[in-house]
């Protein structure tokens, strides 16, 4: 059984630029939530991904969308990148779209804006 | 508006000894809650949960309780060792929903 992986692990943009982070979920595991963690905070959670379908949004601009595809793995696109969207950005699968189940992190994508 | 609350950003505790970590929260609507540990340079990894209809789960070392008409969870880590240095976080979620509300984190050191 593999867990989550994430990739890449570090990543430098620039102001304006977009990127995309990837995401393997667990074996299984159907659902894939993404979270961002700003410096000596919780993860606050952008949105989830069940059967391909987005099945609920935090408090992010649009300009956070995402994609899981038919193997449930999943991306995370920003675009038009701001200084403040550095941050940690982790992955997490779980079994079923819903709360009330546990949720396995990968080990993360360091985001730097320059 | 913080829904999960974890006041202590830092506890040190001797080997051996109990480290008692607190979460509160504050909407009432949460009736699942988790415990996370968090290691430099790696993901969040699952520790211990627990629904609302119990008020007590223990799983080895950890046991987590719940106090639902105070808002209060804890985490105790008996005894404590020092590969238990790490950064805790508690999160909460409704049934009904999808996503985990997390805490700010609570930075445990174990001192040998």
């Amino acid at each position: 059984e593999t867990g989550v992986t994430q990739s890449p692990t570090h990543l430098i943009k620039t102001r304006g630029q977009q990127v995309t982070l990837r995401c393997s979920s667990q074996s299984g595991h159907n659902t894939v939530s993404w979270y961002q963690q700003a410096l000596g905070q919780g993860p606050q959670f952008i949105f989830q991904y069940y059967r391909e379908e987005e099945n609920g949004r935090g408090n992010f601009p649009p300009r956070f969308s995402g994609l899981q595809f038919p193997n449930y793995s999943s991306e995370l696109n920003v675009n038009a990148l701001e200084l403040d969207d550095s941050a940690l950005y982790l992955c997490a699968s779980s079994l079923e779209g819903r709360g009330g189940t546990e949720a396995f992190f990968g080990q993360g994508t360091r985001l730097t804006v320059v | 508006d913080q829904q999960v609350k974890q006041n202590s950003p830092s506890l040190s505790v001797q080997e051996g000894r109990i480290s008692i970590l607190n979460c509160d929260y504050t909407n009432s609507m949460f009736d699942y809650f988790l415990w996370y540990k968090k290691y430099p340079a790696e993901g969040p990894t699952f520790l211990i949960s627990i629904s609302s209809i119990k008020d007590k789960n223990e799983d080895g070392r950890f046991t987590v309780f719940l106090n639902k008409s105070a808002k209060h969870l804890s985490l105790h880590i008996v005894p404590s060792q020092p590969g238990d240095s790490a950064v805790y976080f508690c999160a909460a979620s409704d049934s009904g929903t999808y996503k985990y509300i997390f805490g700010t984190g609570t930075r445990l050191k174990v001192l040998a």
